[in-house]
């Protein structure tokens, strides 16, 4: 079955720390990629997505993804977080031509002062 | 361009009441989605319309009945309402599509039911 993984349930890091926030998939073939972040009490807001090409990709608020094929991950990264990073942050995956986005179940991030 | 939109904001039902949630987008997407989040589970699919005059059951679509009055609107009305309805319901549109400028599925702010 089609279906997007997120082993950590909370991560709380540092202000200034770097941070990365895992997601794992488990599709025939490779799907589009994307990461969302939910303020608390928000809907849901697209960081950045992945369709083809560069492994790398640049989304808002400084932060980047990187896709490997191999470890069948799409990994989401930041050099250094901002209290107002603190948020739900959601990893989801839809093959192509496909209606359903499937979701990741979301990790938690808190940011120390 | 107010995007997606719903309505209430909050609506706290008695077990066995019902009441109508909406959404609406000025967006001109085809598809249209109900989800429903709970903590610990992510965002679970309820039904989706995939155009006007279509819908189709996702992952959670038992007790819940929906309409896609039209285009711009997609509404999700629990049966009768239980405890295990407690939720907060998000809305979303996307225009499905071959390549980067497609398939980006846009959220409406929420709807918080309790069901007591």
């Amino acid at each position: 079955a089609q279906s997007v993984t997120q082993p950590d349930i909370h991560i709380t890091v540092s202000e200034g720390a770097s941070l990365e926030l895992r997601c794992n998939y488990s599709y025939g073939a490779t799907p589009y990629l994307f990461w969302y972040v939910q303020s608390p009490g928000q809907g849901l807001q697209l960081l950045l997505k992945y369709f083809s090409g560069d492994t790398l990709v640049q989304g808002i608020k400084g932060f980047e993804a990187e896709f490997k094929r191999s470890q069948s991950s799409f990994n989401l990264r930041k050099p250094s977080v901002h209290w107002s990073d603190a948020a739900e942050y959601f990893c989801a995956a839809r093959l192509q031509g496909a209606q359903k986005l499937v979701f990741g179940q979301g990790t938690r991030l808190t940011i120390n002062p | 361009n107010a995007g997606v939109t719903q309505t209430p904001k909050f609506q706290v039902l008695k077990t066995g009441q019902s009441m109508t949630l909406q959404c609406a987008q000025d967006m001109n997407h085809n598809s249209m989605y109900w989800y429903r989040q709970d903590p610990g589970m992510g965002l679970r699919l309820i039904y989706y319309s995939a155009s006007e005059g279509t819908t189709d059951k996702g992952e959670v679509p038992n007790g819940y009945n929906v309409s896609r009055l039209n285009k711009r609107e997609f509404s999700l009305r629990p049966e009768s309402a239980a405890p295990s309805q407690t939720s907060v319901y998000f809305c979303a549109t996307t225009e499905p599509g071959q390549g980067f400028l497609y398939n980006e599925q846009f959220f409406g702010p929420g709807t918080r039911l309790t069901v007591l």
